[in-house]
């Protein structure tokens, strides 16, 4: 079974300032997908960034990018340029490529935005 | 292109009854999964509809069920509800395409259960 664990259950940053939010994983499989997922405070729970865990190139999207570090199964989210509306609790999350859907989340990080 | 939908928003229910709750996926989409969201486990997957039929199911137990109609429209059910059934029942679409595919899931608003 695979598991997916955030060690750090809070984090706060100031505005414009950069942060790292941290995720381990645990699996045999070789080929999977990871996913960051963000859920702000009483509002639906959006994809923020994925990644293909047989492309060595790590994703970004806008302000965030990935870290994507296959043999030590880890998985961090670099926000650059915090905003207000990043405030939100992320989300790391694993897949298997076979058919069908099936995300394993990790216990997931409130990030608070400073001003 | 409407988003993910799920209805009632807000339930309350007392141990030992039934509950029916509603999810319709964005237009297009054939695949809906179904997650129970709760402080202490946190999100755990329930179970997978794809045209009709469940293709992936999770660690629940069996008074949690679900059905995919024709519309690709879902419905999960839980029976003799329990204190611990209490939490945020979130539902996702996606396309539900080819084996190992890809695909992005879109996230409904949620149901808040509260279980009395």
């Amino acid at each position: 079974a695979q598991t997916v664990t955030q060690s750090q259950p809070e984090m706060s940053v100031q505005e414009a300032e950069t942060v790292t939010l941290s995720c381990t994983y645990d699996t045999s499989e070789n080929n999977y997908y990871l996913f960051w997922y963000k859920q702000p405070p009483s509002r639906q729970m959006i994809l923020v960034i994925r990644q293909e865990a047989y492309k060595q190139q790590n994703a970004t999207e806008n302000r965030f990018s990935v870290n994507f570090q296959k043999a030590a199964k880890s998985f961090s989210l670099k926000i650059s340029d915090s905003q207000l509306g990043d405030t939100a609790m992320y989300f790391c999350a694993f897949m298997k490529m076979e058919y069908g859907n099936k995300l394993v989340f990790g216990a997931g990080t409130i990030l608070r935005v400073k001003s | 292109k409407a988003g993910v939908t799920q209805t009632p928003r807000y339930l309350i229910k007392t141990r030992g009854q039934q509950v029916t709750l509603s999810c319709s996926p964005i237009s297009g989409h054939r695949s809906v999964s179904w997650y129970q969201q709760t402080p202490g486990q946190g999100l755990q997957f329930l179970f997978e509809y794809f045209s009709e039929t469940q293709r992936n199911k999770g660690n629940f137990p069996g008074r949690f069920s679900g059905r995919q109609f024709s519309n690709s429209r879902s419905e999960m059910n839980v029976s003799t509800l329990e204190l611990g059934d209490s939490a945020l029942y979130l539902c996702a679409s996606s396309l539900g395409g080819l084996a190992g595919a890809f695909e992005t899931q879109y996230f409904g608003p949620g149901t808040r259960l509260l279980v009395l």
